[in-house]
């Protein structure tokens, strides 16, 4: 069964580092998201992407955050400079061409902030 | 989005079928009901989705019944490994952002 697959499994980082999360989409999926959950919270929507671009955010996807397909394979969100507030679960989502299709969602990177 | 309400916990034996039911009043005419799965530290789990009326798949069943304001998903026979939070996701109309409540947490005992 095909998977999305994340990288790396754990980050830990020093306050005001760039860290660069990783994602590998089901091979034909073309619809990216990130989302994330604080330890102990709900799983939260950060961004939807397709066709290259940005297709919805939300308030949580600020400045400091960003995503980007660069070879056409693999699926980053970069976190410019980080905060403690920023440990988190984060997971990567695909999805194919169907409206309706499911989401599948990758084991997660589990974001330490120190 | 429609907004979905699911008990928060629940407690099954092995062998058991559980139901969990999800109200889901405002639910839209073009919006999906799907459930999920999730273990600690890892990535919720597709677990079944439906429009109307029952879908089955070799893990779960959903039904929902015809004016689509709640749906329940039924377990059968669960076991120690079906002990994880099942989530409850209404969309998939005008936007594809999934919005994740609480969702119910099942505990099954031996």
């Amino acid at each position: 069964e095909p998977e999305v697959t994340q990288t790396p499994s754990h980050q830990v980082t020093q306050m005001g580092q760039e860290v660069i999360l990783r994602c590998v989409p089901i091979s034909n999926h073309l619809y990216f998201y990130w989302y994330r959950q604080i330890l102990g919270q709900k799983v939260e929507f950060l961004v939807s992407f397709y066709n290259n671009e940005i297709s919805e955010k939300s308030e949580i996807f600020d400045d400091q955050f960003s995503v980007e397909r660069p070879d056409g394979s693999n699926f980053t969100l970069k976190i410019r400079s980080t905060k403690l507030e920023d440990s988190a679960m984060y997971f990567c989502a695909t999805s194919g061409l169907a409206e309706q299709e499911t989401q599948y969602f990758g084991p997660g990177t589990r974001l330490l902030v120190l | 989005l429609a907004k979905t309400t699911q008990p928060i916990s629940m407690d099954s034996y092995e062998g058991q079928e559980v139901n969990i039911t999800c109200s889901h009043n405002n639910i839209a005419t073009n919006d999906y009901i799907t459930w999920y799965q999730q273990f600690p530290s890892q990535g919720p789990r597709f677990i079944i989705q439906g429009y109307k009326t029952k879908v089955t798949n070799e893990v779960a069943s959903l039904f929902i019944p015809a004016d689509r304001k709640s749906s329940t998903l039924s377990l059968p026979r669960v076991s120690l490994s079906d002990t994880a939070v099942y989530y409850c996701l209404v969309g998939g109309g005008d936007t594809d952002k999934l919005i994740f409540g609480t969702g119910t947490r099942l505990q099954v005992f031996p």
